[in-house]
């Protein structure tokens, strides 16, 4: 059974970090392109970073561009989303997504976490 | 960037009735279109891919259609359990894009 499970999430202060993980398991790692997709507050869904199974081919929100790294450790089975500079707009649920694929071009996604909630405020 | 537009934003139907959802893409997208349903509390599920395949697993009663930049998602019997917030995604260039949701709900 494919299982995805993200943690990190907590209350942070503006310009503050934190560093979202998302442990999978039930399928081969490596061989799934990951994203994580965000949900604001009775909002609907943004993306926000792709990663390629590989690692090899990253693709970023503008919103996130410059504060925001996605990053995976196969070894571990383990996608990474560290944020930085967090803003008060980046309040949200934090949503793990794998794709069908290894690549991460023409690639839907199928199954989803549970996700992870930020808030970032004084 | 390409947006996606949904319409309705909400609707209201009884059980049995077939629900019909659109979503538009600003430029042609082939069918790199897909579909999920997201239950109040809950993590989006993904529905449909490739604009009118069946993720594993969903039930026949989903089913959705065309290509270029007009979409639609339609449940054939509506059922209380479908109630949920149905959102369009288009996966043909980057960044990726989601329609702005249309919340069904059992009249």
């Amino acid at each position: 059974e494919v299982q995805l499970l993200e943690s990190g999430g907590g209350l942070v202060q503006p310009g503050g970090s934190l560093r979202l993980s998302c442990a999978a398991s039930g399928f081969t790692f490596s061989n799934y392109a990951l994203s994580w997709v965000r949900q604001a507050p009775g909002k609907g869904l943004e993306w926000v970073s792709t990663l390629s199974g590989s690692g090899d081919t990253t693709f970023l929100a503008d919103s996130v561009r410059g504060r925001f790294t996605i990053s995976r450790d196969n070894s571990k089975n383990t996608l990474y989303l560290q944020m930085n500079s967090l803003r008060a707009d980046d309040t949200a649920i934090y949503y793990c997504a794998r794709m069908l694929s290894r690549l991460a071009w023409l690639v839907p996604f199928d199954y989803w976490g549970q996700g992870t909630l930020v808030s970032v405020s004084s | 960037d390409i947006q996606m537009t949904q319409s309705p934003s909400s609707l209201s139907a009884s059980v049995g009735d077939r629900v019909t959802i659109t979503c538009r893409a600003s430029q042609g997208i082939s069918n790199y279109l897909a579909w999920f349903q997201q239950k109040p509390g809950k993590a989006p599920k993904s529905l449909i891919y490739a604009a009118s395949s069946l993720q594993s697993g969903v039930p026949s009663k989903f089913s959705g259609s065309g290509s270029g930049t007009d979409f639609t998602l339609t449940i054939s019997s509506l059922q209380p359990e479908d109630v949920a917030t149905y959102y369009c995604q288009q996966y043909k260039s980057y960044p990726l894009t989601f329609g702005g949701g249309t919340k069904v709900e059992i009249k």
